[in-house]
């Protein structure tokens, strides 16, 4: 079975801070895919990134980063400056091989305030 | 973005009452799911579809059943509403091991 961790509920930072989300999983599966998806106030869902099991190379796009650690078995994130469009619940999921679904984070709630 | 709609995009409905959730998708697809999001548990599937006519159960299914007659459209029905199937429920395409793209959501509430 597969479980996604994020032990963060609810980040709150000034605007220009830098912000870093946890995201721990659990899997047998030894190739997988792990995802980061965004919910702003409006409430669709915006796909960000997706990440295999045997790339462990760090990811940067704009102010957005990646770490990935399977010795860890995390997937964090971390939004660099941040601005208050950044506000939106952020999802970690993960997908075992021939998996159908995504598993799901419970997500984190940023706040940025002006 | 990905061509998914939902319809209602919002409905309050009375316990014990029947609701069919509608997805269609541009995309042509072949897989398609069922979610449902609430405040805690991030998003659950409900259902999923492996093609015309092919479903099959996800983690949540209790209460709930999908068609899928045409490749465009998913359907999902709650047979008997509960206050408990008060919900947002999105619906998604994508490929094993690839993301998947989600439709805009639809807010049900069940009194």
């Amino acid at each position: 079975a597969q479980k996604v961790t994020q032990a963060q509920t609810e980040i709150s930072v000034v605007e220009k801070e830098d912000v870093t989300l946890d995201c721990v999983y659990e899997t047998r599966d030894t190739t997988y895919y792990l995802f980061w998806y965004k919910q702003p106030p409006s409430g669709e869902l915006v796909f960000l990134i997706r990440r295999n099991s045997f790339d462990e190379q760090n990811e940067i796009s704009g102010r957005y980063s990646w770490n990935f650690q399977k010795s860890t078995s995390s997937f964090n994130f971390t939004i660099t400056a941040s601005q208050v469009v950044d506000s939106a619940v952020y999802f970690c999921a993960l997908s075992g091989f021939n998996d159908y679904k995504l598993s799901f984070g419970a997500g984190t709630t940023v706040t940025v305030r002006a | 973005d990905a061509g998914i709609t939902q319809s209602p995009r919002h409905k309050v409905t009375e316990t014990g009452t029947p609701v069919t959730l509608r997805c269609h998708q541009t995309e042509n697809h072949r897989y398609m799911y069922w979610y449902r999001q609430d405040p805690g548990h991030g998003l659950r599937l409900i259902h999923y579809s492996y093609g015309v006519k092919d479903t099959d159960k996800g983690e949540v299914s209790d209460g709930y059943s999908v068609s899928r007659s045409k490749t465009e459209d998913f359907l999902l029905t709650l047979e008997s509403a509960t206050s408990s199937q008060t919900s947002v429920y999105f619906c998604a395409i994508g490929s094993t091991g690839y993301e998947q793209y989600f439709g805009p959501g639809t807010r049900l509430t069940v009194t």
